[in-house]
């Protein structure tokens, strides 16, 4: 298994591009999130999603858009980038079993907006 | 709300001393309880979780947490820490109902040789 796999490693983006970032596994998880890494602020969640084509919204939303339209692949759309959204950005993948879970992470997409 | 909060956002110890990185959440529901390290340059990776039963678990690399559900804590400890254990750690509370997983601030820790 490659686990969660995410593309690219690093981004630069002027502002008001779009662009999206893509996260995949291969673990046959349904639950997917994406959350987004500042300094002093921890890990916040953006986006998640309990399966193919169920998404919701998470802490802090705006400014991204989610789809999922298989099990295996959940990209972060930004359709309008903003220096606000200068961040880390990880995907995550989620097992659950018998009312336990372990969240697996990606690498991270280190996005710069300028 | 859901919420975590970590109380020690910067840690300096020496080689040897023993660590204490406090967590308390708040949540009226179910709770799976998590502490993630993130070593320089690298991504999250899990160090311990508890779910259900003893209290007390233990994770890789000798830490362990104490779950004090009368004080919705889970402090996490190591009784020697190593340079090698210099990282940031967080604090993750997911709900078993709906899968969130909420972090907290995150907690720097700094161990001199």
């Amino acid at each position: 298994n490659a686990g969660v796999t995410q593309t690219p490693k690093f981004q630069v983006l002027k502002t008001g591009q779009s662009m999206t970032l893509q996260c995949a596994q291969d673990m046959n998880h349904e639950y997917m999130s994406w959350y987004r890494q500042d300094p002093g602020m921890g890990l916040r969640l953006i986006h998640y999603s309990v399966g193919a084509g169920i998404t919701d919204q998470g802490e802090v939303p705006n400014g991204y858009n989610v789809s999922r339209s298989t099990t295996e692949d959940f990209p972060l759309r930004l359709l309008s980038a903003a220096p606000s959204q200068t961040s880390v950005y990880f995907c995550a993948s989620r097992m659950y079993a018998g009312g336990r879970e372990t969240q697996y992470f990606g690498p991270g997409t280190r996005l710069l907006v300028l | 709300a859901q919420s975590v909060s970590q109380h020690n956002h910067h840690v300096i110890l020496s080689e040897a001393a023993s660590l204490e990185l406090g967590c308390n959440y708040s949540y009226g529901g179910t709770v799976n309880l998590f502490w993630y390290v993130q070593y320089p340059g690298q991504h999250l990776q899990l160090l311990l979780k508890y779910f259900s039963g003893d209290p007390l678990v233990k994770g890789i690399k000798g830490f362990e947490a104490e779950f004090i559900k009368s004080k919705f804590s889970f402090n996490l400890r190591k009784p020697s820490v190593q340079w090698s254990d210099t990282a940031e750690y967080f604090c993750a509370v997911g709900s078993s109902n709906t899968g969130k997983l909420i972090f907290g601030q995150g907690t720097t820790l700094q161990v001199k040789p």
